[in-house]
């Protein structure tokens, strides 16, 4: 398998601008990471899936922000509009099961709003 | 409110010496832990779990401790390597989705 694939790699964007980043899961995986790095906060949970199902989006700063799985495998992590501070790295990740199972992350995207 | 702390100065060490790196927590009462490496540009990689009925974990260079009563992890690498340079992130877990810390990074010099 080729891991967690993630796209685009690298996106900027002008403030007041749509964002959509996507997600390839590794396939049998059950749940789904969506994930934000920045110096400031560090990693945090934006939300995650199980079983395509969205579990749990407290971590979703605003309604700006809204993730969809409509399959097994893809995913994706929609902002509108973007602003300045949506600037990070986005990161997916991928388990087999809850309950401690290793994640597996993908390279990431990194989002820069102008 | 839950915390998790990893030293946000960076571990500069010795090639061969022994790095250890900590990570505390309060206001949790975590089931398990891990310890993942991430090197720029790229995600999170795991490394190793303890669960908390277990006081240490060992892979090859790699040791893992967990004293719930401290309320702390260490993580040793033995004989540290340049290669060893990264960033080291704790997660903390209860029933199934771990919280992360922001890492400390480590810098092997030769």
């Amino acid at each position: 398998d080729a891991g967690v694939i993630q796209s685009p790699r690298h996106e900027v964007t002008e403030m007041g601008q749509e964002v959509t980043l996507r997600c390839k899961p590794i396939s049998g995986h059950d749940y789904l990471f969506w994930y934000r790095q920045t110096m400031m906060r560090g990693l945090e949970l934006l939300i995650y899936f199980n079983n395509n199902v969205p579990i749990d989006d407290s971590g979703m700063p605003e309604d700006r922000f809204s993730a969809k799985m409509p399959n097994a495998s893809f995913s994706t992590l929609k902002i509108q509009p973007s602003e300045p501070r949506d600037s990070a790295v986005y990161f997916c990740a991928s388990s087999l099961a809850g309950g401690g199972t290793e994640a597996f992350f993908g390279q990431g995207t990194r989002l820069t709003v102008v | 409110s839950q915390k998790i702390e990893q030293n946000s100065e960076a571990l500069n060490i010795q090639e061969g010496k022994t790095a250890t790196l900590t990570c505390n927590y309060t206001n949790y009462s975590p089931a398990y832990l891990q310890w993942y490496r991430q090197d720029p540009g790229r995600g999170p990689v795991f490394l190793l779990l303890i669960r908390e009925n277990e006081k240490e974990k060992r892979k090859e260079r790699l040791k893992v401790t967990f004293d719930t009563t401290l309320k702390q992890s260490l993580f040793h690498i033995t004989a540290s390597q340049p290669a060893d340079s990264a960033t080291y992130l704790c997660a903390l877990g209860g029933s199934y989705i771990p919280t992360f810390g922001r890492g400390t990074s480590l810098i092997v010099h030769p």
